[in-house]
């Protein structure tokens, strides 16, 4: 399957900490992206990284990608009690139109 | 800038009966669409997406539809609607091309008693 599958699926931390999720999948890809969703909304697109790609960076958010490992993590520095949702990978195989999504880490960050 | 709509927000209807959701996407021409299910707690399951007017790629066969009767315009249909229809409704589009990023709507909340 091409599914990605986060890690952990829940995790709760203190308002200032950093928070990890991590993202493994089994086929070979074009490029992953990682997605964030609030309770009952939309998704909403945070990073996109390319198969050739190790690291990004935007604002507090850090993703790296090991493509030997077939896994990528999301890092969000200096957590705040909004960045509480739900955080989604979506891997890209090939020349393909299709995203196909995780479950989901549900991220809890408490003031 | 581009904004994508989704209507109706929620939605409760009763088993056997038909659904029309609607997505449209403004300030952008030639976009992919997508239609996608999310069941509570679950990730996202891809049910319909499609790259110009008329066509549609369909990932899950099931008793739903969809079409595209203008570039910016996606529709999901069923006739007659099952319990197991329900879910958050998810539209999406995103730059013409392959593994681009995607955009998503607000979603519709449907309920099937």
């Amino acid at each position: 399957s091409q599914q990605g599958e986060e890690d952990p699926q829940a995790l709760s931390i203190q308002e200032g900490e950093n928070a990890t999720m991590n993202c493994s999948y089994k086929t070979s890809i074009n490029n992953l992206q990682w997605y964030r969703q609030n309770s009952g909304r939309g998704l909403v697109h945070l990073i996109l990284i390319r198969s050739n790609e190790r690291e990004k960076h935007s604002g507090r958010l850090r993703v790296t990608l090991d493509t030997s490992k077939k896994s990528s993590s999301l890092l969000i520095t200096a957590s705040r009690a909004a960045d509480t949702a739900s955080y989604f990978c979506a891997i890209v195989g090939g020349s393909n139109y299709k995203l196909t999504f995780g479950k989901g880490t549900l991220l809890t960050v408490n003031p | 800038s581009q904004t994508i709509h989704q209507w109706p927000a929620t939605l409760v209807q009763p088993v056997g009966s038909p659904l029309s959701l609607e997505c449209t996407v403004e300030g952008t021409s030639n976009p992919n669409l997508y239609w996608y299910r999310q069941a509570a707690g679950r990730g996202l399951q891809l049910l319909f997406y499609s790259v110009g007017i008329g066509q549609i790629s369909s990932e899950v066969p099931q008793n739903l539809s969809a079409s595209r009767p203008q570039d910016r315009q996606f529709i999901l249909s069923s006739k007659k609607l099952l319990l197991s229809d329900s879910g958050f409704y998810l539209c999406a589009w995103s730059p013409r091309g392959a593994g681009n990023e995607q955009f998503f709507g607000p979603g519709t909340r449907l309920t099937v008693l």
